[in-house]
């Protein structure tokens, strides 16, 4: 059974930082990982997604790699703002079909 | 350019109450599930479909049923609320073949 782990479940940065989140995986027989943000009270919004055949995706400041020999994925923020604040979940598709498990997320906090 | 909706946002039942969580998209996505999101749990799968008239369990589909009468609605329903039902429900959907899923706003559900 594939499992999902992001470290560290919390983050508190100065802005202007750039960070990087991590994501584990146990299976690296993955068809693709997805990057998702969730703000307080609301749904889940995707960031990236990376196919098995990808080493990474860019969108804006953020930068999203995988490694499927070592079962991780890092998200890198760059020059993080306030508005960053969210928690970050990682999500693993092991085949074509479209389940995915997720990790339990990082919480992030950037400080003005 | 509504995507995909929940009702209602908030929600309080009694043990053994029944109640039905609505889902609809616009996107014309061939597949549609619901997740509960607790935590330290994550999000887990409770019920999928692929199409019109197909549907699947997910991880814990104990106490929950569904139906996918039309490609824009997925409801999901309590027969018979438990307050370990406790949650917040989550309804997603993408096309098929492995693309991003896109969240609704989530439906918090407390079982009193």
């Amino acid at each position: 059974k594939q499992e999902v782990t992001q470290i560290p479940a919390a983050l508190s940065v100065p802005e202007g930082e750039n960070l990087v989140l991590n994501c584990s995986f146990t299976d690296s027989a993955i068809y693709n990982l997805q990057w998702f943000r969730q703000d307080p009270g609301k749904g889940l919004t995707s960031l990236l997604l990376i196919q098995s055949s990808q080493r990474e995706q860019t969108s804006g400041r953020l930068n999203a790699s995988l490694d499927k020999s070592s079962g991780r994925s890092t998200l890198y923020i760059a020059a993080s703002q306030p508005g960053d604040s969210a928690t970050y979940l990682c999500a693993v598709r092991n085949n074509a079909g479209n389940m995915l498990t997720f990790g339990g997320g990082t919480r992030l906090m950037v400080k003005p | 350019n509504a995507g995909v909706t929940q009702t209602p946002k908030f929600q309080v039942l009694k043990t053994g109450q029944s109640m039905t969580l609505q889902c609809a998209q616009d996107m014309n996505h061939e597949y549609m599930s619901w997740y509960r999101q607790d935590p330290g749990m994550g999000l887990r799968l409770i019920h999928y479909s692929v199409g019109a008239g197909i549907t699947d369990q997910g991880e814990v589909p104990n106490g929950y049923n569904v139906s996918r009468s039309t490609t824009e609605d997925f409801p999901l329903r309590l027969l018979s609320a438990a307050p370990s039902q406790t949650s917040v429900y989550f309804c997603a959907s993408t096309r098929t073949g492995g693309r991003k899923l896109f969240f609704g706003s989530g439906t918090q559900l407390s079982v009193l």
